[in-house]
């Protein structure tokens, strides 16, 4: 299986600040590597797939980027709605993995 | 407008079996390239990927869940059904059936674009 593991584990951080999440794994997955965002009580909800493709409906404020065996997740500016567990998944090979989470909270 | 329901018990005591139905709507499993998939989520931990099925009926399991899974598809019901035999307390977890992304020729590898909003399943004697 790819193990895929997330750094850091917690994230604080004020509101209007740039978040950096990192997501490695441990063979390469090319581009195949989904991000979801989850907030408490609730199923994950796709942001972006491919590494860097957007899904409909996501602010812009989020992107990614990476291939092979890194990638990121970046907030260009944190908002209060943006509070919630960051996962990456990779899609290239199955089983599909996910990561652990990545928990962003408010400084 | 595509959404799933999961449905099944709340509570199953240890050797059971668990059976898991995810009625969906506004997309048809017989459609070229479409696939649902089921995912868990214990308590307080990360996601686990258990299984899919294709609208060709290729299905595909977690290799350390394979022996105790079945995933099937009714779609005439627009349903997916999974079970899982002899559950233990560490199968305790929230359950989501989820639609995989569908685009362009659809040759590509996708993720999973809509959720339901997931069973928790807890299992205690």
């Amino acid at each position: 299986d790819i193990q895929m593991t997330q750094s850091p584990s917690t994230l604080s951080a004020s509101v209007g600040d740039r978040v950096t999440i990192t997501c490695r794994a441990s063979q390469s997955i090319s581009s195949w590597l989904a991000w979801y965002q989850q907030k408490p009580g609730n199923a994950p909800k796709l942001l972006i797939y491919k590494a860097s493709s957007l899904e409909s409906g996501v602010p812009s404020r989020f992107s990614g980027s990476g291939s092979g065996t890194e990638f990121t997740l970046t907030i260009s500016s944190l908002q209060p709605d943006d509070i919630a567990t960051y996962s990456c998944q990779q899609y290239n090979t199955y089983p599909w993995t996910f990561g652990q989470g990545t928990k962003v909270e408010i400084q | 407008q595509i959404t799933l329901k999961e449905s099944g018990p709340t509570l199953v005591k240890p050797t059971q079996t668990l059976t898991l139905t995810c009625t969906f709507s506004g997309f048809s499993l017989s459609s070229s390239g479409v696939a649902v998939g089921w995912i868990r989520q214990p308590p307080g931990k990360a996601l686990e990927w258990l299984a899919l099925i294709y609208w060709d009926d290729d299905k595909r399991y977690s290799p350390s869940l394979k022996t105790r899974l079945t995933i099937t598809k009714d779609t005439s019901k627009n349903q997916v059904v999974l079970t899982m035999t002899n559950m233990d307390p560490v199968d305790t977890a929230t359950y989501y059936c989820a639609h995989k992304k569908y685009y362009g020729s659809g040759s590509y590898p996708t993720p999973l674009d809509y959720w339901g909003q997931g069973t928790l399943v807890t299992v205690s004697s």
